[in-house]
């Protein structure tokens, strides 16, 4: 079956700018998180959808914002980039069965200069 | 506040070999721990976990110990095989939520 697909891979925005990534889960999954990855703080939960609503939000200004459409598919948004959001942005997927783990795309690599 | 920590931050072991990685948390909230192996570049893959009712989890090659009246936990891998040098990441859910909290990470580095 298909993993979990974000796109795109690769993004190089200017500061002030805003973005807009993608994730399209695994069939079936109805839940979709975002984690932000960089080499200071880790892996760092963003929020969770569920069936289009957001279930829980992290540690994060309101510049990070997402949601999740009808589909599952889920997009999140950074508006007012700043260089401190240049990190590789990793979104996962998951049953309802939370010992099953969760599954991870390969991630976007934000680069903001 | 770094709830969930691995202390070493890296692991260098001999192919054949038993590689332990350890990770300690804070919050008895916790519920479930989960261990991830990720590669540069790529999102981390799900390895195993372990419900807090549960002290032992195995799975092939790997077997995750939990002791929670210590709030510590191990990841085993054996026999180690070069295809197992990665960064791993100890993972804990809490109870109330549907989100991960992450250890810093640990390298290992698995030598033929």
């Amino acid at each position: 079956k298909a993993g979990v697909t974000q796109t795109p891979r690769y993004l190089i925005k200017t500061r002030g700018q805003q973005v807009t990534l993608s994730c399209s889960p695994i069939s079936g999954h109805r839940s979709v998180s975002w984690y932000q990855q960089t080499p200071g703080q880790g892996l760092q939960f963003l929020f969770e959808y569920f069936s289009e609503t957001q279930r829980n939000k992290g540690n994060f200004p309101g510049r990070f914002s997402g949601r999740q459409f009808s589909n599952s598919r889920s997009e999140m948004n950074v508006s007012t980039l700043e260089l401190g959001d240049s990190a590789l942005y990793l979104c996962a997927s998951s049953l309802a069965n939370r010992g099953e783990g969760y599954t991870f795309g390969s991630g976007t690599r934000l680069t903001v200069v | 506040d770094q709830q969930v920590k691995q202390n070493s931050p890296s692991l260098s072991v001999q192919e054949g070999r038993i590689s332990i990685l350890n990770c300690d948390y804070t919050n008895s909230m916790f519920d479930y721990f989960l261990w991830y192996k990720k590669y540069p570049a790529e999102g981390p893959t799900f390895l195993i976990s372990i419900s807090s009712i549960k002290d032992k989890n195995e799975d092939g090659r790997f077997t995750v110990f939990l002791n929670k009246s210590a709030k510590h936990l191990s990841l085993h891998i054996v026999p180690s095989q070069p295809g197992d040098s990665a960064v791993y990441f100890c993972a804990a859910l809490w109870a109330a939520g549907n989100k991960l909290t992450f250890g810093g990470g640990t390298r290992v580095l698995v030598k033929p």
